[in-house]
């Protein structure tokens, strides 16, 4: 199993710029996750998925959009690229409910000039 | 709300000493507490958690935990770092955020340096 995937690995856009980030996972996982992770900062919510075709918005969904087409895809959207999107995006997914663990993807390095 | 405080943003450590990596957080409600791991440059793996029943919990390498409710502590321990276990910590409490579905809440991480 390769467990979350993520690409691209790394990624410098111009502000502005539209990109998408994908995540992958084959553990038949229900739900997942985005992050982001800023020097400092910890690991700050995004937008999550409880299932295929449902998103909701977590810590710090301002910006940035999300799809759940298939169950073990889910991608990372943003329109409208900022300077302070700069940051390491990580994905994650679990089986869900009541404390189960969350595995991680090993995360994009994303600039935003 | 719910918070999360690591007390120490980074920990210089001799090899073979003692550690120890301090978490505190705040909950109106039961919560699940977690310890991951992020080696330089990877993602995050946990390394124990705390669901329920015996309040000390280990880990394969040697790191234990212990929930102290009255305290709202999960500090982690080891008894003898080696350089391989220079990283950084993140303390994670899980809430129900509705639906069915729990959130992770992380602390901003401790960074764990051992020096030979």
């Amino acid at each position: 199993n390769a467990g979350v995937t993520q690409t691209p690995k790394f990624r410098v856009l111009k502000t502005g710029q539209s990109m998408t980030l994908l995540c992958a996972q084959d553990m038949n996982h229900e739900y997942m996750y985005w992050y982001r992770q800023d020097p400092g900062m910890g690991l700050r919510l995004i937008h999550y998925s409880v299932g295929e075709g449902t998103t909701a918005k977590g810590e710090v969904p301002d910006g940035y959009n999300v799809s759940r087409l298939k169950k073990q895809n889910f991608l990372l959207g943003l329109e409208s690229a900022a300077p302070s999107q700069t940051s390491v995006y990580f994905c994650a997914s679990s089986f869900g409910t009541s404390g189960r663990e969350q595995f991680f993807g090993p995360g994009t390095r994303l600039t935003v000039l | 709300a719910q918070s999360v405080t690591q007390l120490d943003s980074q920990v210089p450590v001799f090899e073979e000493a003692p550690v120890e990596l301090r978490c505190n957080y705040s909950s109106s409600v039961s919560v699940y507490l977690f310890w991951y791991v992020q080696y330089p440059n990877q993602g995050l793996q946990l390394l124990l958690k705390y669901l329920s029943g015996s309040t000390l919990v280990e880990s394969i390498n040697g790191f234990e935990a212990e929930f102290n409710k009255s305290q709202t502590s999960f500090h982690l321990r080891k008894p003898s770092v080696h350089i391989s276990d220079t990283a950084e910590y993140f303390c994670a409490v899980s809430r129900p955020s509705g639906a069915g579905s729990y959130q992770l809440t992380f602390g901003k991480g401790t960074k764990l340096s051992v020096i030979p």
